[in-house]
């Protein structure tokens, strides 16, 4: 069964705490992708990955970045956490580009004080 | 403006009833896909339509692509508290941008 994790369901930080959340997949899929999901906004895509150490910027992407060292795990990073990036972030990858399934992690709800 | 518009946002309705919930764009998409997302969850792929005026069917859900490829919609007959969750529409634009687009959803809530 195809799986994708990630680190944490739940966390709360502090404004200005230096965040990562950290996705795993072990379906050998090339493509990698972080959303962030806000009520009446849908999923808005923040970075994603096509291969190893690439890396392309979404449509959202300040405030973040993005690791892919290794083919299974892609990271999110949040430089400096503030109140406004409080919101459901979801992992997601597929086989290829275009429109092929992509898999979702369960997601992680942060809160930002 | 989100480039999908979904409708409604909230639906709730009784156990056997039918509903329709749409996907609508200006913009025309080579393929269209409808997730269901639970509680707790990421959301889970439905259904992929690619061809205009295409229509699928999964057991009592109906997925139709519109002719012109700008619209869709989902169709449950007989729905049932199981279907309960949020329905998300997500497509890939025609003309080369790689990247999956998504409505803000359909939050459909079946009691018994």
């Amino acid at each position: 069964d195809v799986k994708v994790t990630q680190s944490s369901r739940y966390l709360v930080k502090r404004t200005g705490e230096k965040v990562f959340l950290e996705c795993v997949q072990d379906m050998d899929h090339e493509n990698m992708f972080w959303y962030r999901q806000d009520p009446g906004l849908g999923l808005r895509l923040i970075y994603f990955s096509y291969d190893v150490k690439m890396k392309e910027k979404g449509d959202i992407p300040e405030g973040y970045s993005v690791s892919r060292e290794k083919k299974e795990r892609f990271s999110l990073i949040l430089e400096s956490a503030s109140t406004n990036q409080t919101s459901m972030y979801l992992c997601a990858s597929s086989l290829l580009q275009g429109g092929f399934e992509q898999f979702f992690g369960p997601g992680t709800r942060l809160t930002v004080l | 403006t989100q480039l999908l518009e979904q409708s409604p946002q909230f639906l709730s309705i009784q156990e056997g009833e039918n509903l329709t919930v749409y996907c609508n764009s200006s913009s025309v998409f080579s393929s269209l896909q409808w997730y269901r997302q639970e509680p707790g969850e990421g959301p889970v792929l439905l259904v992929t339509v690619v061809t205009g005026g295409e229509v699928k069917k999964l057991k009592r859900l109906t997925f139709q692509f519109g002719d012109a490829r700008k619209d869709s919609s989902l169709h449950i007959t007989a729905a049932q508290p199981g279907d309960t969750g949020l329905y998300l529409c997500a497509g890939f634009l025609s003309g080369g941008y790689n990247k999956l687009i998504f409505g803000a959803g359909t939050r459909l809530a079946v009691h018994p």
